[in-house]
């Protein structure tokens, strides 16, 4: 168990929905980072949040969007979701800073119907 | 469940022997790696990391060896057992200051058979 959690587990929706998905990261950690893992495009990251604040940016769409909430709590918003948007999504902390070990909870699974 | 590609070049190595797996990254200005392993239905997890400035490091029964020439990166795994069956994931951070943007590779499946 890395102690990073992620709800929900499990996601259904259909096309052009919205959804939110949730983590919380290791007791202390100040980063957290959000990746896409598909069949076609492997793991990809995302974004990171650093104490609130949006540290870096990567292959995130324009319908996607993040936010890192004061007691470090992140939710990803997936939204207008298209079937290629059907994805594990993974959540991970670190401490913070450069070179810390990041560690990656057990994901939530997205399938748009 | 799946989760990970199913066409994901595969490694097959009996128990007790030792397994070499390999990566090449991209951005030759990139200063921190590390292999991550994924069992499946479960997110990676962080095996060992080594910075631009070594060219080996080693953990418990794992050695990573970087060769910033070529842009190589190799994971070895001693006397391989069962529960290393995993898919096994090498990622660069192309980050700067203060951030970590990794890039993962597309990973190589690794099947110990007894």
């Amino acid at each position: 168990d890395s102690g990073v959690t992620q709800t929900p587990k499990h996601l259904i929706t259909a096309t052009g929905q919205r959804v939110t998905l949730r983590c919380s990261p290791r007791s202390g950690d100040l980063s957290v980072y959000w990746y896409q893992q598909s069949l076609d495009q492997g793991l990809q990251f995302l974004i990171q949040y650093y104490n609130g604040e949006e540290r870096a940016k990567g292959n995130i769409l324009e319908r996607f969007s993040a936010q890192q909430f004061p007691d470090l709590h992140s939710e990803l918003n997936l939204s207008s979701l298209e079937l290629g948007d059907s994805a594990l999504y993974f959540c991970a902390s670190s401490e913070g800073g450069t070179f810390n070990e990041q560690f990656f909870g057990p994901g939530t699974r997205l399938t748009v119907l | 469940g799946e989760s990970v590609g199913l066409h994901l070049p595969t490694l097959s190595v009996q128990e007790g022997d030792n397994s070499i797996i390999n990566c090449a990254y991209s951005n030759s200005a990139s200063d921190y790696f590390i292999w991550y392993k994924q069992e499946s239905g479960k997110g990676p997890q962080f095996i060992i990391d080594i910075r631009s400035n070594m060219d080996k490091r080693q953990g418990q029964r794992v050695t990573v060896l970087l060769n910033k020439t070529v842009k190589h990166l190799s994971l070895q795994i001693a006397a391989t057992q069962p529960g290393d069956s995993a898919v096994y994931f090498c990622a660069e951070n192309i980050g700067s200051y203060n951030t970590d943007k990794l890039i993962f590779g597309t990973g190589t499946r690794l099947q110990v058979f007894p």
